[in-house]
C-alpha cells in the first residue's frame, strides 16, 4: 500500500478563493482524521470519520470549513472563502483503530 | 490547562546519550498514550504505544506511564544525529473513539 495519500502537496491562493485538499487513506482503514498544523497552536484536530460518517466537528474552526467523506477512499476538506489565518499544513490521517494513526505527508496551504 | 503539555525545547543531548522526553495530559479518562516522531518539513509517524502502567521497550525505545502522575515519558538511548526531530505526545481518552489529542511537541538535537 501506498500509504495515506494528500493532494496538493503545495498550494498557494489569494484570500476569498475556495481551496479543496484531498485525501486517499490507507485501505481497509475506517477511520480518517483531518488535522492542521501551525508553529503557534501545533497538531489539531478538524474532524474525523468512522465507516464514512462524520464523528466529531468540533475542531472545525468555523463554517468556511467543511469536509466530507463520500466513499471509503476518498475525502476532501473545502476552506470556502479562504482567508491568510488558514494558512498552515493540513495533514490528513487513517486508522485502523486504536488510536494508531498513519499520517499523509501533508497540504502546505498559503493563502496571500 | 493544556490537555497534553510538553516541553518545547530544544532539548540537546550529545551522540551516545540518553534523552528524556516528557508530557503531560490533564483527563484521567485517558487510557492510550502515544509517542510520534516528527522530522522538519515531514509528517508525524508512530514510534511507541503504551496503555498499561510501567515501561515498554521497544530497541533504543522506551515509553513511561505513570497514570497516578499523568505523565508519559520516552528516554531514547544510544542517541544518534538521526533521532534529531519533534516528539509529539498523543492521548486516546476511553470511549473517545480513536480521538488523539496530541502535545505541541519536543525538539530534541543530537549533536555530535
Amino acid at each position: 500500500d501506498a500509504g495515506v495519500i494528500q493532494s496538493p502537496r503545495h498550494e498557494v491562493t489569494e484570500m476569498g478563493q475556495e481551496v479543496t485538499l484531498r485525501c486517499k487513506p490507507i485501505s481497509g482503514h475506517d477511520y480518517l482524521f483531518w488535522y492542521r498544523q501551525t508553529m503557534m497552536r501545533g497538531l489539531e484536530l478538524l474532524i474525523y470519520f468512522n465507516n464514512n460518517v462524520p464523528i466529531d466537528d468540533s475542531g472545525m474552526p468555523e463554517d468556511r470549513f467543511s469536509a466530507k467523506m463520500p466513499n471509503a477512499s476518498f475525502s476532501t476538506l473545502k476552506i470556502q472563502p479562504s482567508e491568510p489565518r488558514d494558512s498552515a499544513v493540513y495533514f490528513c490521517a487513517s486508522s485502523p483503530g486504536g488510536g494508531i494513526a498513519f499520517f499523509g505527508q501533508g497540504t502546505r496551504l498559503t493563502v496571500v | 490547562q493544556k490537555e497534553v503539555e510538553q516541553n518545547s525545547g530544544p532539548l540537546s543531548v550529545p551522540e551516545g546519550a540518553i534523552a528524556s522526553l516528557n508530557c503531560t495530559y490533564s483527563d484521567r479518562g485517558s487510557q492510550s498514550f502515544f509517542w510520534y516522531r516528527q522530522y522538519s518539513g515531514k509528517s508525524p509517524e508512530l514510534i511507541m504505544f503504551i496503555y498499561s502502567n510501567g515501561d515498554k521497550e521497544d530497541g533504543r525505545f522506551t515509553a513511561q506511564l505513570n497514570k497516578a502522575s499523568q505523565y508519559v515519558s520516552l528516554l531514547i538511548r544510544d542517541s544518534q544525529p538521526s533521532d534529531s526531530a519533534t516528539y509529539l505526545c498523543a492521548v486516546n481518552r476511553a470511549g473517545g473513539g480513536n480521538k488523539l489529542t496530541f502535545g505541541t511537541g519536543t525538539q530534541l538535537k543530537v549533536e555530535l
